[in-house]
């Protein structure tokens, strides 16, 4: 089965600047997606990027970027410019590229602190 | 397009008592996911439709649950002699290829 590891349960970042939030993941697959998650308090989870395990180019969204290892089984998540609306608890998951595995598999969360 | 929406958004359930949730995806969308999420930790998988067919159940699905899609679109998950274990926000999501859409979700307190 497949897990998923955020090492990181909580983190704070100034205002404008970068932060970078862990994620490693166990499989034995070869092709597979990882996304990250966003959820805001008390809001509904929000898809903020994702990454094919079969592209070496790491995804990128605005100020959102992956550095995606494949080899270490790594997917971090870098924000840069910081704003205070990108406070949330930040969820990475993972899901089989199989045939009819759909489902998501989450890590325990990020929480994100961003300080004015 | 709305997005995906859960109704109720809370509920307060005495235990013992049987509790429904209902679920809307996105409206093109054919495969609708529920997860429970409990404090501190992330979404758990519990079924899967695609259409109207149930194609996968997490072990978490005991057999007080149940999960249904008549006709392929709204989702209902019941929750039979609730537990204080129940307590959790119950989350529904739909796609329609490999991203999934998220609802608001439905929070369950059981007491």
């Amino acid at each position: 089965a497949q897990t998923v590891t955020q090492s990181q349960p909580e983190m704070s970042v100034q205002e404008a600047e970068t932060v970078t939030l862990s994620c490693t993941y166990d499989t034995s697959e070869s092709d597979y997606y990882l996304f990250w998650y966003k959820q805001p308090p008390s809001r509904q989870m929000i898809l903020v990027i994702r990454q094919e395990a079969y592209k070496q180019q790491n995804a990128t969204e605005n100020r959102f970027s992956v550095n995606f290892q494949k080899a270490a089984k790594s997917f971090s998540l870098k924000i840069s410019d910081s704003q205070l609306g990108d406070a949330a608890m930040y969820f990475c998951a993972y899901r089989s590229s199989g045939a009819g595995s759909y489902q998501l598999t989450f890590g325990k969360g990020t929480k994100l602190s961003v300080i004015p | 397009d709305t997005g995906v929406s859960q109704d109720p958004r809370h509920k307060i359930t005495k235990r013992g008592q049987n509790v429904t949730f209902r679920c809307d995806p996105i409206s093109e969308h054919n495969r609708l996911y529920w997860y429970r999420q409990t404090l501190g930790q992330g979404p758990e998988f519990l079924t899967y439709f695609q259409n109207e067919a149930q194609l996968e159940k997490s072990r978490l699905l005991s057999d007080r649950f149940s999960a249904e899609r008549p006709k392929g679109s709204f989702s209902t998950l019941e929750i039979q002699r609730t537990e204080q274990g129940d307590s959790a926000m119950y989350l529904c999501a739909s796609s329609d290829r490999d991203e999934q859409y998220f609802g608001p979700g439905t929070r369950l307190t059981v007491t």
